[in-house]
């Protein structure tokens, strides 16, 4: 079973500022396995990016992945305050999903 | 507009059984394998189950294995989740997420693009 780790916990950022959160897999995965989320407080998780750097609906073009193998970065060049809620890492493989535990990021 | 619409949660003795629906509209519902995902309070998120279009196959996570069952129908638009012999540690917020098969030159993606907003479990004496 593939273990995701998400680092770190907490990321505190100003606004305008560049963010970079780590995931990390037990195994390498390929790039199209791993699906990043979006969660704000009290909302369902929203799909963010996924496989190479592919954007879901809607989401801005900030926003970008990269990474291989074991590890993968979600970037987001220069935040905005709608931005600050809690990313997910997630794997899909063998017909299973795996989730990091995700990554607050926080208004400094 | 895709919509997915949870139901069946509330307080439930340890030991005990709770049936949660998931209610569909906005897409054709038959078209697509569904999820349910669930997070503990405070926690993170954990998938549950997944089932395909026909109802075959279906996939559970360990921890929920022999105790939960997914199902669907449908001629309902409705997916389910019957969950037995409840434990304090299944106490989360159940989430059902439709998922999106898509195919491109870097190979398949399975992406859980919709998601309710989720029904509350929790599991008390």
């Amino acid at each position: 079973e593939i273990v995701l780790t998400q680092s770190p916990g907490t990321l505190s950022l100003s606004p305008g500022e560049r963010a970079t959160l780590s995931c990390r897999a037990s195994q390498r995965v390929s790039s199209n396995s791993l699906t990043w989320y979006q969660q704000k407080p009290g909302q369902a998780p929203r799909l963010l990016i996924y496989g190479a750097s592919s954007r879901a609906t809607g989401i801005p073009g900030r926003f970008s992945v990269s990474g291989s193998e074991t590890d993968f970065t979600l970037s987001i060049s220069r935040l905005e305050p709608e931005d600050f809620a809690v990313y997910y890492c997630q794997h899909y493989g063998n017909s299973r999903y795996t989730f990091g535990q995700g990554t607050k990021l926080e208004i400094k | 507009e895709v919509q997915l619409v949870e139901s069946g949660g509330g307080l439930v003795q340890p030991g005990g059984s709770l049936r949660l629906s998931c209610e569909a509209s906005g897409f054709t519902f038959s078209r697509y394998s569904m999820n349910w995902v669930r997070q503990a309070p405070g926690k993170g998120l954990e998938w549950v189950s997944k089932i395909s279009t026909t109802s075959s196959p279906i996939y559970y996570a360990d921890s929920v294995k022999g105790r939960f069952t997914i199902s669907r129908d449908n001629s309902k638009n409705s997916l389910f989740l019957q969950m037995n012999s409840l434990r304090d540690e299944d106490t989360a917020v159940y989430f059902c997420a439709r998922e999106d098969v898509y195919l491109d030159s870097g190979g398949y993606y399975y992406l859980k693009d919709y998601w309710g907003q989720g029904t509350q479990v929790t599991v008390s004496s």
